[in-house]
């Protein structure tokens, strides 16, 4: 089975802090994902990596950057944590082929920020 | 934009009883996917459809796929209350940097 684990299921933090969001998969996948979920808006793609240090910008990327260093760790950093990032983060992997394939999914970090 | 839109928002049902969703789409797609999410967890994969397909069976899930009028439906037969739970449509399209789009999920109730 696909597993995609991430750092923490909640998390606190206070504006202005630098928050890192961590996300490991053990399947060898290529592609990995990084969505905020809120409600009414269900979920909007931040950042996704295609390979090691390769990354790509989705709809929403400000005040977001990420970092794969490695091909099973994908890493989203809040540089500057506001008020306006408190929502449920979901990271996600697939096999190659953008787009074509399932995702797996952890199983989320809801992030507050105060 | 190719986001799915679901239909309906909210579905409530008697256990036993099917329950049917509605996915639209604007642009043309690889492939649709339907995931399920529990309350504050992450989203499991159900079911893909590719755009070549008209209809796909899981279990008590039956998925169709409309490409002319852009648009999918999900049917849960013999609904039970563990089926409680949000449920999204996702499109993918083939191409460089494609990703999937999802909507903003139906809502879907099984009362015991």
């Amino acid at each position: 089975d696909v597993k995609v684990t991430q750092s923490s299921r909640y998390l606190v933090k206070r504006t202005g802090e630098k928050v890192f969001l961590e996300c490991v998969q053990d399947m060898d996948h290529e592609n990995m994902f990084w969505y905020r979920q809120d409600p009414g808006l269900g979920l909007r793609l931040i950042y996704f990596s295609y390979d090691v240090k390769m990354k790509e910008k989705g709809d929403i990327p400000e005040g977001y950057s990420v970092s794969r260093e490695k091909k099973e760790r994908f890493s989203l950093i809040l540089e500057s944590a506001s008020t306006n990032q408190t929502s449920m983060y979901l990271c996600a992997s697939s096999d190659a082929g953008l787009g074509t394939y399932e995702q797996y999914f952890g199983p989320g970090t809801r992030l507050t920020v105060t | 934009s190719q986001q799915g839109e679901e239909d309906p928002q909210a579905l409530s049902i008697q256990e036993g009883e099917n329950a049917t969703m509605n996915c639209s789409y604007k642009t043309s797609i690889n492939n649709l996917q339907w995931y399920r999410q529990n309350s504050g967890r992450g989203l499991v994969h159900l079911i893909l459809i590719r755009s070549n397909e008209r209809e796909k069976h899981s279990g008590r899930l039956r998925v169709t796929l409309d490409t002319s009028k852009k648009s999918s439906s999900l049917l849960i037969t013999a609904s039970r209350a563990a089926d409680t739970a949000s449920y999204f449509c996702a499109t993918g399209i083939t191409g460089a940097n494609s990703k999937l789009t999802f909507g903003k999920g139906i809502t879907l109730s099984v009362r015991p």
